[in-house]
């Protein structure tokens, strides 16, 4: 079974605070995703990689940086936390090819800024 | 730009029932759509992707049904369980662009 998983269920941080979310995946996926999801906005995408060293911004990146040194490993950066950043967010990966592939989630880490 | 609409938003019925669960794209050049359920708190989990060129895939007592050409896809679960309750969505995805999530289905099934 495909296996995604993100470094803490819950986190809590101060306004201001550097914060790094760590997403792993053991299927050798190339394309990995980071969304955060508030209620009534659904999930959002903040950036997607293709490939290690490869970011590509999503829908809302502003506040936010990625980091893929490794195939298995995407990280989340926010460089300076906000109180708008308290959300869920998720990570997902998926291999390249449009066809019979599908989208395998974490279980997401639950961020508050206070 | 790919928009994504479910219906209904929520969903209350007694254990045993029949449901249809909608989702709505305007896009309709898709490659694939997949169906998720999500649990409080919890992430996604993935249910079925069918393919464009499928009319239908079936899990279990899930089925899901795809047209493209009036951009919609359904989800029908037979025989609802309380175990079901949760929050489905759907995704269609279009070539070279992502995944784009509608706003979910609140299910809950009623013991």
């Amino acid at each position: 079974d495909v296996k995604v998983t993100q470094s803490s269920r819950y986190l809590v941080k101060r306004t201001g605070e550097k914060v790094f979310l760590e997403c792993v995946q053991d299927m050798d996926h190339e394309n990995m995703f980071w969304y955060r999801q508030d209620p009534g906005l659904g999930l959002r995408l903040i950036y997607f990689s293709y490939d290690v060293k490869m970011k590509e911004k999503g829908d809302i990146p502003e506040g936010y940086s990625v980091s893929r040194e490794k195939k298995e490993r995407f990280s989340l950066i926010l460089e300076s936390a906000s109180t708008n950043q308290t959300s869920m967010y998720l990570c997902a990966s998926k291999i390249t090819s449009d066809r019979a592939n599908e989208q395998y989630f974490g279980p997401g880490t639950r961020l508050t800024v206070t | 730009k790919q928009e994504v609409t479910q219906i209904p938003a929520a969903l209350s019925v007694p254990e045993g029932e029949n449901l249809v669960l909608n989702c709505s794209f305007t896009d309709s050049a898709i490659y694939n759509l997949q169906w998720f359920r999500q649990d409080p708190g919890k992430g996604l989990t993935s249910l079925l992707l069918i393919q464009s060129s499928q009319r239908e895939q079936t899990s279990g007592r899930l089925n899901a049904s795809l047209d493209k050409s009036s951009g919609r896809s359904t989800l029908y679960i037979a025989a609802s369980q309380p175990g079901d309750s949760a929050t489905y969505l759907c995704a269609p995805k279009n070539y070279g662009q992502n995944f784009v999530f509608g706003p979910g289905t609140r299910l809950s099934v009623l013991p």
